[in-house]
């Protein structure tokens, strides 16, 4: 069954400290993975888009990486902001053409405390 | 460029009600995309149009339904409304297609009482 699992669920940590958030899919085949961030009350903002072949991508002070042989994922966030507070979701796409799915995660809940 | 815009922003109907949603995409974009997001199950894929026509579905029952217009704004309905609807509902619209890089407006949030 192909399914996106993101951990931790939620994380507190204080500004201007690191983060890494995971994602672990069993979705198969395998085309890309994205992650975005969405503010409370607000609609998903891209963050990064990998593909099979890219195992790290920067964006800012957010970093994903991508191993696709362990079908892993983490995002690290740097220096966290208190505008880093939003929930992240990992999803994953099985192919590149307008017959594939997209698999959600669950998301990981961030707040970052002053 | 403008973004993807959605209105109405908030919503509140009675159960049993029907209700359409609308949703702008960003100019040139040809396909629009619909999800439902709750707390418990997270972004789920309702519908993709592309075009006018509906190129994907995702699993819900039939009381969900959409269109798109040759402008490329889409129109989503929900009929007979139940309080499980009540949720944050999200278009998104792309270039291509919603495998492909898609841009998310800001949601219509709909309460059934």
């Amino acid at each position: 069954k192909n399914q996106v699992e993101q951990s931790p669920q939620s994380l507190i940590i204080l500004e201007g400290k690191n983060c890494t958030l995971q994602c672990n899919y069993t979705v198969s085949p395998f085309s890309n993975l994205r992650w975005y961030k969405q503010d409370t009350g607000r609609g998903p903002v891209s963050l990064t888009i990998m593909t099979f072949s890219e195992n790290t991508k920067s964006n800012g002070r957010y970093t994903a990486t991508l191993d696709a042989d362990t079908k892993q994922s983490s995002l690290h966030i740097t220096a966290s902001q208190l505008s880093d507070s939003a929930s992240y979701i990992c999803v994953v796409s099985d192919r590149g053409s307008t017959l594939g799915r997209l698999y959600f995660g669950r998301g990981t809940q961030l707040t970052v405390w002053p | 460029k403008a973004g993807v815009t959605q209105t109405p922003r908030y919503l509140i109907k009675t159960r049993g009600q029907q209700v359409t949603l609308s949703c702008s995409p960003i100019s040139g974009h040809r396909s629009v995309s619909w999800y439902q997001q709750t707390p418990g199950q997270g972004l789920q894929f309702l519908f993709e149009y592309f075009s006018e026509t509906q190129r994907n579905k995702g699993n819900f029952p039939g009381r969900f339904s959409g269109r798109q217009f040759s402008n490329s704004r889409s129109e989503m309905n929900v009929s007979t409304l139940e309080l499980g609807d009540s949720a944050l509902y999200l278009c998104a619209s792309s270039f291509s297609g919603w495998i492909y890089e898609q841009y998310f407006g800001p949601g219509t949030r709909l309460t059934v009482t």
